[in-house]
């Protein structure tokens, strides 16, 4: 079992949908990261977290420490939004970064 | 343009050949870090340098190294390629020596595929 682990691993949705991305993990950590992947391949952070909620613009994330769990959600979703979406912790005994494989979003126009 | 530069975008080489793969971190930043992202392990932590010296180690090969100049660039070298180091390579800097603290930016990656 992997220590990171992302569903679901693809969602297709229609504009407008709210989206719902999750994330478990099974070791301690000290912060846990959002990332957006476009399809040219660049990678952007959206969120560090370590406890609570964030939000910026359309997107919310939030952490639940100890159900060991994080979700991240896309509010009046867009076709822009089609991206990979990556969630990454750092584990909090040896700072050690662990990445999940990934949720690959499509919005239909 | 994130600020982090990474050349070539895209390179194909055959098996058994070395590349050189480079990273210019974002002005003022002092860390350095490599990844590789392959189809089926998604992102994995290669290396880290700090100002010049290596400050942690992934799950690097011994066919790769590293090493980061005086002046912040750093270069990643595959060596004895094969077929499965065929992979988005990326690069990320920060001001800090913590992986994945604030102001962490990565570059846009080169695609390497080996033949």
């Amino acid at each position: 079992k992997n220590e990171v682990e992302q569903s679901p691993q693809n969602l297709t949705a229609q504009e407008g949908e709210f989206i719902t991305i999750n994330c478990s993990y099974s070791v301690g950590i000290s912060a846990l990261h959002w990332l957006q992947q476009h399809p040219g391949g660049g990678i952007v952070s959206l969120f560090m977290l370590s406890s609570g909620k964030k939000k910026h613009g359309r997107l919310i994330a939030t952490i639940n420490i100890q159900e060991k769990h994080s979700s991240l959600h896309i509010t009046a979703s867009h076709p822009r939004d089609s991206a990979v979406y990556i969630c990454a912790v750092r584990g909090n005994r040896d700072d050690k970064i662990i990445f999940g494989k990934g949720t690959r979003l499509h919005i239909l126009p | 343009d994130s600020g982090v530069t990474q050349t070539p975008k895209h390179l194909i080489t055959a098996t058994g050949q070395r590349v050189t793969l480079r990273c210019s971190p974002r002005s003022g930043d002092l860390s350095v870090y490599w990844y590789q992202q392959s189809l089926d392990q998604g992102l994995q932590f290669l290396i880290q340098y700090y100002n010049g010296e290596e400050r942690a180690k992934g799950n690097i090969l011994e066919r790769f190294s590293a090493q980061q100049f005086p002046d912040l660039h750093s270069e990643l070298n595959l060596s004895s390629l094969e077929l499965g180091d065929s992979a988005l390579y990326f690069c990320a800097s920060s001001a800090t020596s913590r992986q994945m603290n604030y102001g962490y930016t990565f570059g846009s990656g080169t695609r390497l595929t080996v033949v």
